[in-house]
């Protein structure tokens, strides 16, 4: 069965508190993203990686950080720099993050709150 | 920025008529898709136009693209309760990196039964 999960799918955490979010893939997709929704927003990249051991920075990447070790997980770290973090996290994936093959897949989300 | 904006920001319609989203954007592309998202729920990809396409379809869906006017719509033909949803068009762009996704705004379909 294949395709992308997130996990948890509600996190509460309390400020100054770093917290990581799950996201693992089993679509062989060379390419993961990390957006960020807020209510009534559309989504913003935090981060992106289109290779293992590789990965860039997106619009809002302030406060974040992500690694990708396997091809298969790309976990983002909501840090305790990041001033305002409760919102909707969405990982997605892509075959290739070149035009031709972009077509994205999405997990479920993460909802993120801090108390 | 590239964020596209769509308009309307919500829509609400009767069960069987025909519901009719825009989408504009800013700089060049390299394709511009739409996607659903059910609420609290992640995104699904339901049609992509390439920068030399002028018109798609896929079922009751019928996607334009006007590079000219760097606009898109999205039409959803005799809509049902189940197509209660937001509607986000993402454009492709080819940056210094590589790839990036730029997601608009939304606009939220109510259809009422």
């Amino acid at each position: 069965d294949g395709g992308i999960t997130q996990s948890p799918k509600y996190l509460f955490r309390k400020e100054g508190q770093n917290v990581t979010l799950s996201c693992e893939q089993n679509l062989n997709h060379d390419a993961m993203y990390w957006y960020r929704q807020d209510p009534g927003q559309g989504l913003r990249l935090i981060y992106y990686s289109q290779i293992v051991n590789d990965f860039q920075k997106g619009d809002i990447a302030e406060g974040y950080s992500v690694s990708r070790e396997k091809k298969e997980s790309f976990p983002l770290t909501v840090t305790s720099a990041q001033k305002n973090p409760t919102a909707f996290y969405l990982c997605a994936s892509s075959l290739r993050s070149s035009p031709r093959y972009n077509e994205q897949f999405f997990g479920p989300g993460t909802r993120l709150t801090v108390l | 920025s590239q964020q596209g904006e769509e308009d309307p920001q919500a829509l609400s319609i009767q069960e069987g008529e025909n519901a009719t989203m825009n989408c504009s954007y800013k700089t060049s592309i390299n394709n511009l898709q739409w996607y659903r998202q059910n609420s609290g729920r992640g995104l699904v990809h339901l049609i992509l136009i390439r920068s030399n396409e002028r018109e798609k379809h896929s079922g009751r869906l019928r996607v334009t693209l006007d590079t000219s006017k760097k606009s898109s719509s999205l039409l959803i033909t005799a809509s049902r309760a189940a197509d209660t949803a937001s509607y986000f068009c993402a454009t492709d762009a080819t940056s210094n990196t590589g790839n990036q996704f730029y997601f608009g705004t939304g606009t939220s379909l109510t259809v009422i039964p």
